[in-house]
């Protein structure tokens, strides 16, 4: 069993577009976080949900919207699509105690044409 | 600013040990320090972490310097899927919650059959 799934694994938009990313992980983690890799590789995190609430918000544009429905899901709503934003964006999840370990899924490629 | 240094490229043949050293000299004393991999086309995959003491788990071996200023992440016995860009990255305590990974550029491992 996945233990952190994203969907899809792939998408592939035109400039301008609104689209979601979903997460979900099934660790019974009650804190998940969003992370864009960008082309030259490099890791940074946007966002941190803790039980539904969120923690850490970095310096992203508010298109990006993330969305917790519940403790298991952490969803990214992006809109009005840049060609900036093409990148791999990676769910993850950890319990909720000091440093404990993060659990990354394979990611989303998201390539904006 | 990931606040560690790591040799950019390592190569190790198959079934050698394997010594990824990584300087971390502003470390402060409630930092810890978290080693992942990245696989090609993969999330990011935890390996260990540690604080002052050496750590073993099933994966690696973690031995912290004295001064806590270094610290080198240790493979017993390389196999051709350990090829990845490992990264050592310096957490501050984090308390019940949401941390953050400062990834830098990592130590790209190559393994040679």
């Amino acid at each position: 069993d996945t233990a952190v799934s994203q969907t899809p694994k792939y998408l592939v938009t035109q400039m301008g577009n609104d689209k979601s990313i979903k997460c979900e992980q099934n660790l019974g983690h009650d804190t998940m976080y969003w992370y864009k890799q960008d082309s030259k590789k490099f890791l940074k995190i946007m966002f941190s949900y803790n039980n539904k609430e969120l923690i850490i918000n970095e310096t992203v544009p508010n298109r990006f919207s993330p969305k917790s429905p519940d403790k298991a899901h952490l969803n990214l709503h992006i809109n009005s699509l840049e060609l900036g934003d093409s990148a791999v964006y990676f769910c993850a999840s950890s319990r909720n105690r000091a440093n404990q370990p993060q659990h990354f899924g394979d990611g989303t490629r998201l390539s904006i044409l | 600013d990931a606040k560690t240094t790591q040799p950019n490229s390592m190569e190790s043949n198959e079934e050698e040990p394997v010594h990824l050293p990584c300087n971390h000299s502003t470390i402060s004393g409630t930092d810890y320090i978290h080693w992942y991999r990245q696989l090609p086309s993969q999330g990011p995959e935890y390996v260990i972490h540690g604080l002052t003491s050496n750590v073993n788990n099933r994966m690696a071996s973690l031995a912290i310097a004295e001064d806590r200023k270094s610290s080198t992440l240790i493979l017993h016995r390389a196999t051709l899927r350990d090829a990845a860009v490992y990264y050592c990255i310096r957490t501050p305590y984090s308390g019940a919650g949401s941390y953050q990974l400062t990834f830098g550029k990592g130590t790209k491992l190559s393994v040679i059959p």
